[in-house]
């Protein structure tokens, strides 16, 4: 069975702090993304990996970066959590072929105070 | 710049009715559309997809139509249950990543 793992569920973080987002796949996936979903704002891509070690901004990346050490793990990390990064947020991964669908981990919610 | 809009926030439908969810997109280059189904604290899941060279996709009680002239999908639920209360996303898949709508609240009442 498919499977995308968000290692917390809920998060509260102080304003400052560096926050680690891990997630895990095990289905082999090249692609792996992280989304943030804000209300009436969508899920908006903060950055995605097509490899290991390869990483590619999306819409939303001020703030953030990301690591891909392992094919199955990718990292989002908040340099310097602000208040403003408050939203729950989204790893997804999907195979290399275009036409098919990415699968979502079960969402992290970060409260940044 | 929002490529990918949905501009129902919200829609309520009665059990056993036809719930249909709307999508507009920009780009004419996208060529794979999905549907997303998401509850309350919970990662999105997988509804149904299309290709653009379809016009329609039919899955059970979901149905996708797409009108690329119009740069147009939509989701039908027929009949709707109150299980499928939830939000939808359309997204449409541009090179290597999927840009998502913002998403339409569907509550389905008894």
């Amino acid at each position: 069975d498919v499977k995308v793992t968000q290692s917390s569920r809920y998060l509260v973080k102080r304003t400052g702090e560096k926050v680690f987002l891990e997630c895990v796949q095990d289905m082999d996936h090249e692609n792996m993304f992280w989304y943030r979903q804000d209300p009436g704002l969508g899920l908006r891509l903060i950055y995605f990996s097509y490899d290991v070690k390869m990483k590619e901004k999306g819409d939303i990346p001020e703030g953030y970066s990301v690591s891909r050490e392992k094919k199955e793990r990718f990292s989002l990390i908040l340099e310097s959590a602000s208040t403003n990064q408050t939203s729950m947020y989204l790893c997804a991964s999907s195979p290399g072929n275009l036409n098919t669908e990415a699968f979502f981990g079960q969402g992290t919610r970060l409260t940044v105070v | 710049d929002q490529q990918v809009k949905q501009n129902s926030p919200s829609l309520s439908v009665q059990e056993g009715r036809i719930s249909i969810l709307n999508c507009d997109y920009t780009n004419s280059m996208f060529d794979y559309f999905l549907w997303y189904k998401k509850y309350p604290a919970e990662g999105p899941t997988f509804l149904i997809s299309i290709s653009s060279i379809k016009d329609k996709n039919e899955d059970g009680r979901f149905t996708v139509f797409l009108n690329k002239s119009a740069k147009h999908l939509s989701l039908h639920i027929v009949p709707s249950q109150p299980g499928d209360s939830a939000v939808y996303f359309c997204a449409a898949r541009g090179t290597d990543k999927l840009i998502f709508g913002t998403g339409t609240r569907l509550q389905v009442f008894p």
